[in-house]
């Protein structure tokens, strides 16, 4: 079973539409999460971090349910722009303290249509 | 501001050959790590270094070697080039945002395809 877990997609959603991803992670150590945005034959590009209380930057809403081990990116009013691969990321401390484990998913890919 | 910068863009080797993959970053970063993304993997750690003339192995390290003997810079070197580390290798360096909160910031990436 992989550290950290996305439905690759793609999903395909109309201009307008609300979309949801969800990650799942397996390592109980994991103590911080982001999502990165990844474009086509591009470098990832933080797009937020998530915070225990949920967070919200403009369109975008990251939530974390630690008691489930999954977090979760909400994107409003898709744009043709937001089409892109995301890729949700767990950072957790190793036992021997001072390296942090950063583990990727694999990407949940977005297709937003005109 | 460059950012994290990679050279080469793509590279094709020959089974056995070795080559290094150069990069730098000009924001003053201690931490800079290597990745390799893979199909239906996610990106991997290679090696990692949290500082000049420090470097350490991640999660994939076999067939890699590091040094970082400057802030700027940090090469990853293929020692003898096999089909298996047919991928495309992400730099990144970090900083620290507080509140446990890191940005990463990658380079443009390597394609590297061997034959």
């Amino acid at each position: 079973r992989k550290e950290v877990e996305q439905d690759p997609g793609p999903f395909n959603v109309p201009e307008g539409a609300t979309v949801a991803f969800n990650c799942t992670y397996s390592n109980s150590a994991s103590q911080s999460f982001f999502w990165y945005r990844q474009d086509c034959r591009k470098e990832p590009k933080l797009l937020m971090s998530v915070y225990s209380s949920g967070n919200e930057d403009g369109r975008f809403t990251a939530q974390l349910n630690r008691a489930s081990q999954y977090i979760s990116l909400l994107i409003r009013d898709s744009k043709l722009s937001d089409s892109a691969t995301y890729l949700c990321v767990a950072r957790a401390r190793q036992h021997s303290g001072g390296y942090q484990k950063v583990t990727f998913g694999t990407g949940t890919k977005l297709q937003v249509i005109p | 501001n460059a950012g994290v910068t990679q050279t080469p863009k793509f590279q094709v080797l020959k089974t056995g050959q070795s080559m290094t993959l150069q990069c730098a970053q000009d924001m003053n970063h201690e931490y800079m790590s290597w990745y390799r993304q893979d199909p239906g993997m996610g990106l991997r750690l290679i090696h990692y270094s949290v500082g000049a003339g420090i470097t350490d192995q991640g999660e994939v390290p076999n067939g890699y070697n590091v040094s970082r003997s400057t802030t700027e810079d940090f090469p990853l070197r293929l020692l003898s080039a096999a089909p298996s580390q047919t991928s495309v290798y992400f730099c990144a360096s970090r900083t620290y945002l507080g509140a446990g909160s890191y940005e990463q910031y990658f380079g443009p990436g390597t394609r590297l395809t061997v034959t």
